[in-house]
């Protein structure tokens, strides 16, 4: 069945390290998302991607890094630069970006230790 | 600066009673509105939308209340149930310009409905 997945649920790295979250959408939906949720926040947009090969920084970029070569697949990074990288991460897809209901994943919990 | 504020963070309710999340947004361009629910350690799942060219929009429990003129808007919910409880996210978007479709967040309100 289709949906939005992301893996592992829970990871954990050492400080100064770079890791990858995994994104794989089989819904063909065009764009896709990538929010990070902190304690009482909301959701704040990192980046996006409307079509493969290109994609856009939201509203926390720094620190973060991705790749759409796919169109099922929007992996995210999060680089030594992020200084505070211990988040709930989710990933979101729509149909296009003129929809705008966006599917969620079930998120990764990242903590650096 | 907040552009979609969700003043209530928590809000508790009687079984069987009504729920009443409220929201409200700054930005006279957004255009479109969406409510979201989330379980702990969970993505959110979509709820209910309603467009600025409408003033409420109803699927079976839920129902969603647009107020353009003091730019609130309200999600309803009735009657409640224990399975509502949950933290409910108010979100907003614009049909324009390079944030088309960019989804905006309140922090959330979370929903604790009591048997």
């Amino acid at each position: 069945d289709g949906g939005i997945t992301q893996s592992p649920k829970y990871l954990f790295r050492k400080e100064g390290q770079n890791v990858t979250l995994s994104c794989e959408q089989n819904l063909n939906h065009d764009a896709m998302y990538w929010y990070r949720q902190d304690p009482g926040q909301g959701l704040r947009l990192i980046y996006y991607s409307q079509i493969v090969n290109d994609f856009q920084k939201g509203d926390i970029a720094e620190g973060y890094s991705v790749s759409r070569e796919k169109k099922e697949s929007f992996p995210l990074t999060v680089t030594s630069a992020q200084k505070n990288p211990t988040a709930f991460y989710l990933c979101a897809s729509s149909i296009k970006r003129e929809r705008f209901e966006q599917f969620f994943g079930p998120g990764t919990r990242l903590t650096v230790l | 600066d907040q552009q979609v504020k969700q003043n209530s963070p928590s809000l508790s309710v009687q079984e069987g009673r009504i729920s009443i999340l409220n929201c409200d947004y700054t930005n006279s361009m957004f255009d479109y509105f969406l409510w979201y629910k989330k379980y702990p350690a969970e993505g959110p799942t979509f709820l209910i939308s309603i467009s600025s060219i409408k003033d409420k929009n109803e699927d079976g429990r839920f129902t969603v209340f647009l107020n353009k003129s003091a730019k609130h808007l309200s999600l309803h919910i009735v009657p409640s149930q224990p399975g509502d409880s949950a933290v409910y996210f108010c979100a907003a978007s614009m049909n324009y310009g390079g944030s088309q479709g960019n989804l905006i967040f309140g922090k959330g309100t979370k929903l604790s409905v009591k048997p």
